[in-house]
């Protein structure tokens, strides 16, 4: 089993659409969580940092539930420029452990 | 515009070859990472650096062999390498090396052994 795992997509949606991505992790000594976005054939860049309580940023949410062991990130009214592949990364170990998951694709369309 | 570089962009090699593969970052970073992303697979960690130490070495084969002279540049030494060793290959560099520390990537360099 993967120690970060994400549903690869693809996840075609309509512009102005609301779209959620899941990611669960299996090691519960992950320490802290991000959600990057990785356009096509360019470097992940980070999208937002993922804390216990919650946070948004514009129309980006992202939740995280220890408990469960998942993380969550919700983009509400879609624009055409959030196309890309959205990744989730888990860190351990005083940061020596970064773990990328596989990425889920979307695809916003007109 | 990002504040690592990578060079070259693109790479092709053939398995007797040998190369090197740079990175620079202007950031004032104290920790710096070499990263592979091959095709449908998730980035794989596989070299730490932290003030010019290697702090993590995730088993990667000997035919990569990674040198930081300083906090500044870091080299990914190539030789020997195999066709399932074509990815792209991206440095990372960030603050420190705490679990909270954002990583800023390079553009990587597309590399294709033949």
């Amino acid at each position: 089993r993967k120690e970060v795992e994400q549903d690869p997509g693809p996840f075609n949606v309509p512009e102005g659409a609301t779209v959620a991505f899941n990611c669960t992790y299996s090691n519960s000594a992950s320490q802290s969580f991000f959600w990057y976005r990785q356009d096509c054939r360019k470097e992940p860049k980070l999208l937002m940092s993922v804390y216990s309580s919650g946070n948004e940023d514009g129309r980006f949410t992202a939740q995280l539930n220890r408990a469960s062991q998942y993380i969550s990130l919700l983009i509400r009214d879609s624009k055409l420029s959030d196309s890309a592949t959205y990744l989730c990364v888990v860190r351990r170990g005083g940061g020596f452990k970064t773990i990328f998951g596989a990425g889920t694709r979307l695809f916003v369309k007109a | 515009e990002t504040g690592v570089t990578q060079t070259p962009r693109h790479l092709v090699m053939g398995m007797t070859n040998k190369k090197s593969l740079k990175c620079e970052q202007h950031l004032g970073h104290n920790a710096m990472y070499w990263y592979k992303q091959s095709a449908k697979k998730p980035l794989e960690l596989m070299f730490v650096y932290s003030l010019e130490e290697r702090v993590e070495n995730n088993s990667v084969p000997s035919r990569f062999s990674p040198e930081c002279p300083n906090s500044s540049h870091l080299f990914l030494h190539l030789h020997t390498l195999q066709p399932e060793d074509s990815a792209l290959y991206l440095c990372a560099s960030s603050l420190g090396t705490g679990t909270n520390n954002e990583q800023f990537f390079g553009p990587g360099t597309r590399l294709t052994v033949l």
